[in-house]
């Protein structure tokens, strides 16, 4: 079964520091999305792209969180200036068509020192 | 109480044994799904039930929705040491453009 990948699988930053979360999609998918899970807690929605647009964004995905797909595959996540709070796995999903199951990568562990 | 809830929060059973997972939610969905996450891993899919079913199977696994209870029932039969892991509800209310709103999870341990 085709997989969603992501890059890298832990990353360790400073505080007040830039960090770019990478995914890649399944290739024929259309509607993208990150989801993030601090240690204990449940899943929490982020954001969902479709058409190179956001078309919905949680409260959580303030100004300093952005997305992109600059290219035909990749999918990133982008936090301009890192929190403690942030800390947390990072997964991006990916779906085809409406109502239909999302595939989720196997996640990022960020941790902000 | 939040969507997409599960109980019980924990559940611990004998290899062989049957599982049953309870999820509630809030508000009117359009699809329900089941996730499995094994410590500090991804989520794997694990079967999507829509509004207008009412039961569906996957091997050893069965779904039930009752959408007039807003609740849904995951049964894991003639459990595996390799099942133990951390099963999460979540709901959709849109389609695929739209959000998944996760509940807490049920850790099942099965025991051999």
């Amino acid at each position: 079964e085709p997989e969603v990948t992501q890059t890298p699988s832990h990353q360790v930053t400073q505080m007040g520091q830039e960090v770019i979360l990478r995914c890649v999609p399944i290739s024929n998918h259309l509607y993208f999305y990150w989801y993030r899970q601090i240690l204990g807690q449940k899943v929490e929605f982020l954001v969902s792209f479709y058409n190179n647009e956001i078309s919905e964004k949680s409260e959580i995905f303030d100004d300093q969180f952005s997305v992109e797909r600059p290219d035909g595959s990749n999918f990133t996540l982008k936090i301009r200036s890192t929190k403690l709070e942030d800390s947390a796995m990072y997964f991006c999903a990916s779906t085809a068509t409406t109502g239909w199951k999302q595939y989720f990568g196997p996640g990022t562990r960020l941790t902000v020192t | 109480s939040q969507q997409g809830e599960e109980d019980p929060q924990a559940l611990s059973i004998q290899e062989g044994e049957n599982a049953t997972m309870n999820c509630s939610y809030k508000t009117s969905i359009n699809n329900l799904q089941w996730y499995r996450q094994n410590s500090g891993r991804g989520l794997v899919h694990l079967i999507l039930i829509r509004s207008n079913e009412r039961e569906k199977h996957s091997g050893r696994l069965r779904v039930t929705l009752d959408t007039s209870k807003k609740s849904s029932s995951l049964l894991i039969t003639a459990s595996r040491a390799a099942d133990t892991a951390s099963y999460f509800c979540a709901t959709d209310t849109t389609g695929a453009n739209s959000k998944l709103t996760f509940g807490k999870g049920i850790t099942l341990s099965v025991r051999p």
